[in-house]
This record gives C-alpha cells, structure tokens and sequence, in this order.
C-alpha cells in the first residue's frame, strides 16, 4: 500500500540553525507531493509542492524541498531557522489514487526552535 | 478575503448525541474534503466531494455521514455510531478533484466528549 513516512516525530534546532526534515513516500511512480506547516490550534498552510520538472523547489517563508527520486525523499530544508518556525510539518502525497483529489499525509514532524 | 470557514471552533458530544460541523467556502471551488486529525497519526481522509449532490467515503467513513447540497457548503455529522470521536477535525478545499491541486484547510473543529 502507498504510505508516506517522517521519521522524525520531533526536531529540536537552535533559532539560526539549518533544519532538514525529511519525507519518504511508497509509490512506483513519480507522485505530487506537497508540504504543509500546522500552527497550534490551526489549519495546514501549503509550502511548497512539486510535480515535475527541476527536483529543487522553492516556497514560502524561505523553505525549500529536494525531490530525490531514487532514494523516494523530499526532504524540507530551511538555510537558518526562525523562532516563528516553530511548528508541526506534514508531508503529503497526491496522484497515486486515480486522479481523485485525495492526499497521503505523513505523521507529521513537531520542529521546536531553542532561542 | 476568501478562505475555508469552519464552525464552531470547539464542540462537545454528550454520550448517543449526534453533532454537525459546518465547513463553507468561498473560493469557487468544486472539491470539498474532512479530515481527521490525532495526535501523532497525521490527517486521515472521512469523506470527500467533488461536485454537488456527490461523495464518496474516504479512509475512516464509519459513524460519520455528510451532504453536499451548495457548492460552498460541505458539513460533517458525526454520530452516536462513532464511538472514539475525540479529535481535531479539518475542513479542505480544492479548485477541482485532480491531483496537481493543492488543497486548502479551515481553521478545524475541536471535538471532545462530556
């Protein structure tokens, strides 16, 4: 079955310090995948998402992901963490169910920034 | 501003009572999905629209039910048959039901039970 897997469930990084949190997904094919961040108490608010085309995509809030197709990653990368970032990450995954919408969401990864 | 308006934001469930959960939108858009979050499981799929009058089940339809009747409008019931529905729940959107849509999300429904 098509799964999507953060393997951290939570990162504790210093406010200035690089983050990468990372997204593997189960599927044979090339899928959309998309990243969410969820502030406490709040809805999920899209980052970033790629299709096709160059492997390294930008978003907002100066986040970028790299789509590895042979390791099956897209992994989230932020040069220098903000005390704002801190946040619950999801990774999703779409296009693997006919062309129906729906999405597979990762457990999710809790990012907490030290001042 | 357009966006996903979910109401109420906090909502509590006496034992055999059924609660709806309203979820409108207006930002035009065909598709309508919930959500089911809990701690450390991520978000899981209960029913998903993609045009009015139309559902399908997701992954956890079991002792939840929905209508379609407006295309800004897709509300939630839950029922008395739904025995664990302490959760937080999430209503989404998309323009249309393909994949290269990325959805966007209410503010969520807190459910608890008294």
């Amino acid at each position: 079955a098509q799964s999507v897997t953060q393997p951290d469930i939570h990162i504790t990084v210093s406010e200035g310090a690089s983050l990468e949190l990372r997204c593997n997904y189960s599927y044979g094919a090339t899928p959309y995948l998309f990243w969410y961040v969820q502030s406490p108490g709040q809805g999920l608010q899209l980052l970033l998402k790629y299709f096709s085309g160059d492997t390294l995509v930008q978003g907002i809030k100066g986040f970028e992901a790299e789509f590895k197709r042979s390791q099956s990653s897209f992994n989230l990368r932020k040069p220098s963490v903000h005390w704002s970032d801190a946040a619950e990450y999801f990774c999703a995954v779409g296009g693997i169910s006919g062309n129906t919408g729906k999405l597979i969401f990762g457990q999710g990864t809790t990012l907490q920034v030290k001042p | 501003d357009g966006g996903i308006t979910q109401s109420p934001k906090y909502l509590f469930r006496k034992e055999g009572q059924n609660v709806t959960l309203s979820c409108e939108q207006n930002l035009n858009h065909d598709a309508m999905y919930w959500y089911r979050q809990d701690p450390g499981q991520g978000l899981r799929l209960i029913y998903y629209s993609q045009i009015v009058n139309d559902f399908q089940k997701g992954d956890i339809a079991e002792g939840y039910s929905v209508s379609r009747e407006k295309k800004e409008s897709f509300p939630l019931t839950v029922t008395s048959a739904q025995k664990n529905p302490t959760a937080f729940y999430l209503c989404a959107s998309s323009s249309r039901q393909t994949d290269d849509q990325p959805q966007h999300f209410g503010d969520g429904t807190r459910l608890s039970i008294l």
